[in-house]
This record gives structure tokens, sequence and C-alpha cells, in this order.
């Protein structure tokens, strides 16, 4: 599976949109682009994933560039129990396993 | 969502004791689940894949006989840390995969805190 890389950490005023960016320059062509969070000593939470469209539920939004390369986590109002590591993970549809990153450390501020 | 639990949720033993932690699929049949371990202020490490009714498939590094997994049934998978010692001290997360009407995903439990003293 291709790699990802993240900022190690983020900053996000309370009510604000929090954008987590991702790079995946060697995703390939049948690679979904996944995100998960954990939030301190809990299980990983699934966000979202996507292929190549944008997709948006009632977490969050994920911004795909038309490259693929490249990705953008959007929580649009971040609120103080957002504050959690959110990781970015490319995976083939066939590969049942998920394997993890160091992940961004996002911390929302009042 | 699908839910998945661990129990227990933490546990302290002794040094050179055998703890066994459970890993369930409450609502929905699992064939294959995973097990993580995560050490302080790092990432989760895939240790292993469990499925049911076979053995589980180790991820390099990680020692067969010291974490025995079984997974008997759809529902459970069991993994069994042998002879603990303190440095096996960790926060052991499983995942069981869930397919079902076009989705194909992973949902994680809460995670087991081992302590080994």
């Amino acid at each position: 599976d291709a790699k990802t890389t993240q900022p190690p950490s983020m900053d996000c005023a309370e009510g604000r949109a929090a954008n987590l960016p991702c790079n995946h320059s060697t995703i390939s062509g049948n690679e979904y682009v996944y995100w998960y969070r954990q939030i301190h000593s809990q299980g990983p939470q699934y966000i979202i994933h996507g292929l190549k469209n944008n997709e948006t539920n009632e977490m969050a939004s994920l911004i795909i560039t038309e490259d693929r390369k490249s990705s953008t986590l959007i929580l649009p109002h971040a609120t103080l129990r957002d504050t959690a590591v959110y990781y970015c993970i490319v995976r083939r549809a066939d590969n049942n396993d998920m394997r993890f990153g160091a992940g961004t450390r996002l911390t929302v501020k009042p | 969502g699908a839910v998945v639990s661990q129990h227990p949720s933490w546990v302290i033993c002794k040094s050179g004791t055998s703890v066994k932690i459970e890993c369930r699929s409450l609502d929905f049949q699992a064939t294959t689940m995973f097990w993580y371990r995560q050490f302080p202020k790092q990432s989760l490490m895939l240790m292993a894949t469990s499925n049911e009714g076979s053995k589980a498939t180790y991820e390099q590094g990680v020692e067969k006989d010291k974490f025995l997994i079984n997974h008997a049934s759809l529902t459970l998978s069991t993994l069994t840390v042998t002879s603990a010692h303190p440095e096996d001290s960790s926060f052991y997360i499983c995942s069981a995969y869930y397919r079902d009407r076009g989705l194909n995903e992973q949902f994680f439990g809460p995670g087991t805190r081992l302590t080994v003293l």
C-alpha cells in the first residue's frame, strides 16, 4: 500500500474549520484514501474514505486532488471533542488490513 | 455503525503470567479480525491477522508463540499474551472486518491496556 505523509501536529480554534492535509504521491489507481481518528486511550474511529471524488458525511468532508496525490480532511466546525490524532491511510480495496502512520495530532483550542 | 467490544478494558498482571484479551463483534459476523499494539505516543502497529477457523497470520517480528491468537467463532477472537513481561505493557486494540451491501470497512474496539509488573 502507498505511504502517506502528514504534519505531526496542528492547532485549530474552536468553531473554525480544521483542514488536515495528507500526501500520498505514490498512490495507485485502485487505492482508496481512508481517514480515521483516535481520541486519547480509545480505539480508532472511522471518519470517511474516498477513491477520487470528493466525499462528505455527517462528520467531515474529504477533498482529493485531481491527480490523487494528496487529500484534505475538513472538519467544518471543530469542537474541543475533535482533539485527537488523525490518521490518513491509503489502502487497496482488496487488502483487508489497515496500516497506520504517525498521523496528525489536532488540538482544538477554545 | 458496527460495534466491536474488547474485554477487559484494562488489566494488571505479574511478570510471568498469561493474559487473555477478548475481541467481539457485537452485531455482525467477522471472518477476519486484526490485532494491533500501541506504545505510548506511538502509532498503532499491526501484530497479526486473525481468520476464523484457521491459523493467524503474524507480522514480521511478532512472536507467534508469545502472542497466541484464536478465532474460534465468527464473533470472537482472543489474544493471549503468554509469560508476560514488563516490555509487553501496551495498549492492545482489535478490529473486525465488516462487509455488507457495498460497505467494506474495519471497525475498531476500544482497546485493552495491559500493565505487567
